[in-house]
């Protein structure tokens, strides 16, 4: 089945140690996105890419960085996590991102910081 | 600013029929949708409206106003199983998504 996976789903890091989370889609979609997301809250987009364009949200914090190296992997690198960005970070695919089309979401990485 | 306004929280009975609404204002508007979210999981898409109207699929329905900013996902024949929160999402005039920031929805026995 074509899907968004997403490794680990569970990850453990320490305070200011970067750590990486993957996503990867078998849906041939253009669009990538990743949100995070906190308890009872919004899911917070924090970039998406256009095929090869990337997209940054203005008030995405600058430890926070990205990677697509091709269609079906996308990277979410963050250089020195802070407490406050233990959350659920949720990586989505879409077609074109166009008007009717649903985002389709992995599983999603729980992040805690020690 | 743009904004999605839903209740926090909402329990009703198995078997019975809730209602969740959603109010937004956003720059433009290009298609309104419900998502599923069950605790500790991903979201998973129910319900799309761009045009006024009742969406319905199966036991779940959606409603759109546009000239009101209103939606509504009813859910009939409830089950132990559809306690989740339900996030309302617009896609504005960027085709960006604003989301709100759900309804928890407690099924009781």
């Amino acid at each position: 089945d074509a899907m968004v996976i997403q490794n680990p789903r569970y990850q453990v890091t320490q305070f200011g140690k970067p750590v990486t989370l993957s996503c990867s889609q078998t849906l041939n979609h253009n669009v990538m996105y990743w949100y995070q997301q906190k308890s009872s809250q919004a899911p917070k987009l924090l970039f998406h890419y256009y095929d090869k364009d990337f997209n940054n949200e203005a008030d995405t914090p600058d430890n926070f960085q990205s990677r697509r190296p091709n269609t079906s992997f996308c990277f979410l690198d963050i250089r020195s996590p802070g407490l406050g960005d233990a959350a659920m970070y949720l990586c989505a695919t879409s077609p074109t991102g166009g008007e009717a089309q649903p985002q389709h979401f992995g599983d999603g990485t729980r992040l805690s910081i020690l | 600013g743009q904004n999605i306004d839903q209740p926090t929280e909402m329990t009703a009975t198995e078997g019975a029929i809730v209602q969740i609404n959603c109010t937004y204002q956003t720059s433009g508007f290009n298609g309104l949708f419900w998502y599923q979210q069950h605790a500790g999981e991903a979201p998973t898409f129910l319900s799309y409206n761009v045009l006024d109207g009742l969406e319905e699929k199966g036991r779940f329905s959606s409603f759109l106003s546009r000239s009101k900013g209103y939606s509504y996902l009813l859910l009939k024949e409830l089950q132990m199983k559809d306690s989740a929160s339900y996030l309302c999402a617009v896609k504005d005039s960027n085709y960006q998504l604003i989301w709100g920031a759900g309804t928890k929805l407690i099924i009781k026995p």
